[in-house]
């Protein structure tokens, strides 16, 4: 898991609730990711950011947001409008030079009900 | 449409034997290839990095990479129970692209 946190570990959740999944790392990287993953399936990008005040959407943004504060930190917030919240989520960071070589923190498991 | 494939499985192999996995992807101009192995109920590890044709060898695991044939793989070698996990294939393509898994199982 390195020096990447996440927290909590299991969150559960009425629907119709919006939530924040929290995201901090000390290794000092730049780039920030978020991915969820479902039974069966690979990951897929949520938000991505390379820099500090700055993200990008990624393949599955509908219903989640993301803010970059500090190079430390980058929650991600499900919303009450993303469909099907309930997942495994992952987040990671990487050095710059390096986008592709991603480390994940331990994850987040969501349960909405 | 990006695509990274991998058989699920489970790919069985008896202890000591080479289990061998694979990938293809659709991405011609992809330059940077991944391995990273997930237990279950956990998060990935990368294991395996390699960004130019031919192998790449640590410790047990060696990756191989042919771009002409968009084809990327991992063999552990002397595999070991402790190796029994789900193997992620990952692809750079503008982001990272994921495969679905190969679940690989090591038999005592």
């Amino acid at each position: 898991d390195g020096g990447i946190t996440q927290s909590p570990k299991y969150l559960f959740r009425k629907e119709g609730q919006n939530v924040t999944l929290s995201c901090e790392q000390n290794l000092n990287h730049d780039a920030m990711y978020w991915y969820r993953q479902d039974p069966g399936q690979g990951l897929r990008l949520i938000y991505y950011s390379q820099i500090v005040n700055d993200f990008q959407k990624g393949d599955i943004a509908e219903g989640y947001s993301v803010s970059r504060e500090k190079k430390e930190s980058f929650p991600l917030t499900v919303t009450s409008a993303q469909k099907n919240p309930t997942a495994f989520y992952l987040c990671a960071s990487s050095q710059a030079g390096t986008e592709y070589e991603q480390y994940f923190g331990p994850g987040t498991r969501l349960t909405v009900t | 449409q990006k695509e990274v494939e991998q058989n699920s499985g489970p790919l069985s192999v008896p202890e000591g034997a080479i289990a061998s996995l694979n990938c293809t992807y659709s991405d011609r101009v992809s330059q940077s290839f991944f391995w990273y192995r997930q237990y279950s109920g956990k998060s990935p590890e990368l294991i395996m990095s390699i960004y130019s044709n031919g192998d790449k060898e640590d410790g047990r695991f060696t990756a191989q990479l042919n771009k002409a044939s968009q084809y990327v793989s991992l063999l552990i070698r002397d595999s070991q129970p402790s190796d029994s996990a789900t193997y992620l294939c990952a692809v750079e393509e503008s982001t990272l692209t994921f495969g679905k898994g190969t679940m690989l199982l090591v038999s005592p």
